[in-house]
This record gives structure tokens, C-alpha cells and sequence, in this order.
């Protein structure tokens, strides 16, 4: 299997609910994103990892936790999410971690908060 | 206002038509994406520019840094590039990237 996968597909829970999100790129990459997209807005990114360590949380709340076990796979975990949290979340990754190099997108993961 | 903005926000063409998708940015740069996002999310990378001009098959890219513009042109437009386009600028110096809003594609037959 090639490029950038994402499971599940698609998740629905409950707010009281814990759940993960997982990413996994078979690219060699050496950075990885989380992103989301909610409804008539704009991609926004979330996280960062560049060689597994965190280089960029933009100011996402603690309710979202992510875990970069190792290059090829990352972890968002979800725990007392809010109906606002409802959206598509992105998984992508890039070969170089200095910022000019395409990145490569997952087919996300459609959740639903209720 | 979003540092970057896309125009227009929806599109509808007949086949063969040829399309212009507009992204404007206030930020510095020091490339720009272009995205194509089909039905059920996944995004495919189309160009990533820093300068001048990018063809691939029916695809073109162009960007002017002076004027902080950049254009998607698709050639012979076919259905099947229905579509959400999406402009992405690299933010200089950072890895962060800032997205337009998207512009959605609709080729009829």
C-alpha cells in the first residue's frame, strides 16, 4: 500500500466518548500534519511533527491530543469533544521539515460529534 | 479578512470550457499550493510554485509574486475535473500553510 491512510474513514461519538484517529504514510516521510475541515471554512492545521517530535500546536484544545509514535504514524486522540468539533479531519505528510515541499493528503476522516 | 482569499467561490462550466480559479494572499510567501479535494475529502498536491509558470497535462499554474496573485487554468475542461479547488500560501520562514476558502468546480456534460 502506498501514500498517506487514514482510519476510520468515518466516526461518530458521543462527547462523553474516547476515541483515535489513526494516520499511517508509507512515503518515508520525516514530517506529518493534522488538519481539519469544518463546513464553509477554510483548511486549518492543527498540528505538526517533524521526526516524531511536535513542532507546531496551533492553539488546539487540550481535547485533542496527538501521539507521533514514529515517523510513519500518527495518532489523534479525541476525548470530550464538543458538536463544534464535527468535521473532516486531514492527515498529510511531507518529506523535508523546512517548508517547501509538497505535502501529501490522506482522505481523512469524517466525524460527527453528537 | 483571510490572508487568503479564492475567487470565485463556486463555478459552473460546460465541458470544454476553459476555467480560471483566482487566489490573491497578504502574506509573505515562499511557495503556494494548489489543491484538488474530490467528494469524500481526499486532497491531491497540484502545483506548488515559488515563481513563474507550471503545466501539467490540461492543468496550468502561474504566480505573480509582485502582485501576490496566483491562477489555476484548466484547459478543455471534462466533468471529471468537478472539484474543490484550494489555494494554499507557505507562510515565509515557517512550515505553516494557510488555506483559501476553496472554489467549487461543477463541469456539466
Amino acid at each position: 500500500e502506498t501514500g498517506v491512510t487514514q482510519t476510520p474513514r468515518h466516526l461518530v461519538m458521543g462527547m462523553t466518548n474516547k476515541k483515535s484517529l489513526k494516520c499511517e504514510q508509507h512515503l518515508g516521510h520525516n514530517a506529518m500534519y493534522w488538519y481539519k475541515q469544518s463546513a464553509k471554512k477554510p483548511l486549518e492545521l492543527m498540528f505538526v511533527y517533524n521526526f516524531k517530535e511536535q513542532t507546531e500546536n496551533n492553539s488546539v484544545p487540550s481535547r485533542f491530543s496527538p501521539e507521533c509514535p514514529n515517523s510513519s504514524h500518527l495518532f489523534l486522540h479525541l476525548h470530550t469533544l464538543q458538536p463544534e468539533d464535527s468535521a473532516l479531519y486531514l492527515c498529510a505528510s511531507s518529506h523535508g521539515t523546512q517548508g517547501r515541499e509538497t505535502q501529501y493528503f490522506g482522505p481523512g476522516t469524517r466525524l460527527l460529534v453528537l | 479578512k483571510n490572508e487568503v482569499e479564492q475567487s470565485p467561490q463556486n463555478l459552473t462550466a460546460q465541458e470544454g470550457e476553459f476555467i480560471t480559479i483566482n487566489c490573491s494572499y497578504s502574506v509573505g510567501i515562499s511557495a503556494l499550493h494548489w489543491l484538488q479535494q474530490h467528494p469524500g475529502g481526499g486532497i491531491v498536491s497540484l502545483f506548488m510554485l515559488s515563481s513563474g509558470k507550471k503545466k501539467h497535462g490540461r492543468l496550468i499554474a502561474t504566480i505573480n509574486i509582485q502582485e501576490k496573485h496566483s491562477s489555476l487554468h484548466i484547459t478543455a475542461s471534462h466533468p471529471r475535473d468537478s472539484a474543490v479547488y484550494i489555494c494554499a500560501a507557505r507562510v515565509e520562514g515557517a512550515q505553516k500553510l494557510v488555506f483559501g476558502q476553496g472554489t467549487r468546480l461543477t463541469i456539466n456534460p
